[in-house]
């Protein structure tokens, strides 16, 4: 089986950088995926990694060690609107996609 | 142009009833899932399905099955529902590769009184 490991909760202050850890074991890993859900709200993408490294997107970058098992999720110059929670989920083998419990981020003033 | 459209958005209803949700993609997608959030947010999979194969979790009870009329079309069909079945029940779809992302509905809320 999986099991996908990250905090339950996180506050921040707007205009500053959090990070959000992703702790992972699977057996055939296949990528690693992170989404942002707004309160009420459908799940939406933000990042893919399944190589080693960082993947910047803009104010997000996402990084992976895969020796590790071992992901963070980097969110630059916060603001209100990043309020959410955020889903680490891993791919193994052609086995549907599984999700931790997420990280339910307040950004405060 | 939703990509991926679910019906209805809530759902009230009582123990013991059978009661549908419907689930719409028009993104090409082969494959296609249901996914339950329960009241602390913890999103987990139930079904997938794509032409070939229909993937089934394991704790799911046989109450819940799929029913996919066509490759657009994934409803969710529940027997005899209990209250432990209340939830966001989200559809999703993605193309038949590992690092296609999913795509989600917007869920349907599910309350069994």
């Amino acid at each position: 089986g999986q099991n996908i490991d990250q905090p339950t909760e996180m506050t921040a202050t707007e205009g500053a950088i959090v990070q959000i850890n992703c702790t992972y074991q699977t057996s055939g890993f296949n990528g690693l995926f992170w989404y942002q859900q707004h309160a009420g709200e459908a799940p939406t993408f933000l990042s893919y990694n399944v190589l080693d490294g960082l993947e910047e997107k803009g104010r997000f970058s996402s990084f992976l060690s895969r020796s590790k098992g071992y992901s963070y999720l980097l969110l630059k110059e916060l603001q209100m609107k990043d309020s959410a929670s955020y889903l680490c989920a891993v791919m193994s083998g052609n086995t549907p996609l599984v999700f931790g419990k997420g990280t339910r981020l307040s950004v405060i003033a | 142009d939703t990509a991926v459209s679910q019906t209805p958005k809530y759902l009230v209803t009582q123990m013991g009833n059978d009661k549908s949700i419907k689930c719409e993609q028009n993104l090409g997608h082969d494959t296609m899932y249901w996914y339950k959030q329960d009241s602390k947010k913890f999103l987990k999979i139930m079904f997938s399905y794509n032409n070939k194969e229909l993937i089934i979790n394991e704790t799911v009870p046989n109450r819940f099955s799929p029913k996919s009329p066509d490759k657009a079309h994934l409803n969710l069909h529940i027997n005899s529902l209990e209250l432990g079945d209340s939830a966001v029940y989200f559809c999703a779809s993605s193309q038949d590769r590992p690092t296609s992302p999913l795509h989600f509905g917007n869920g349907t809320r599910l309350t069994v009184t």
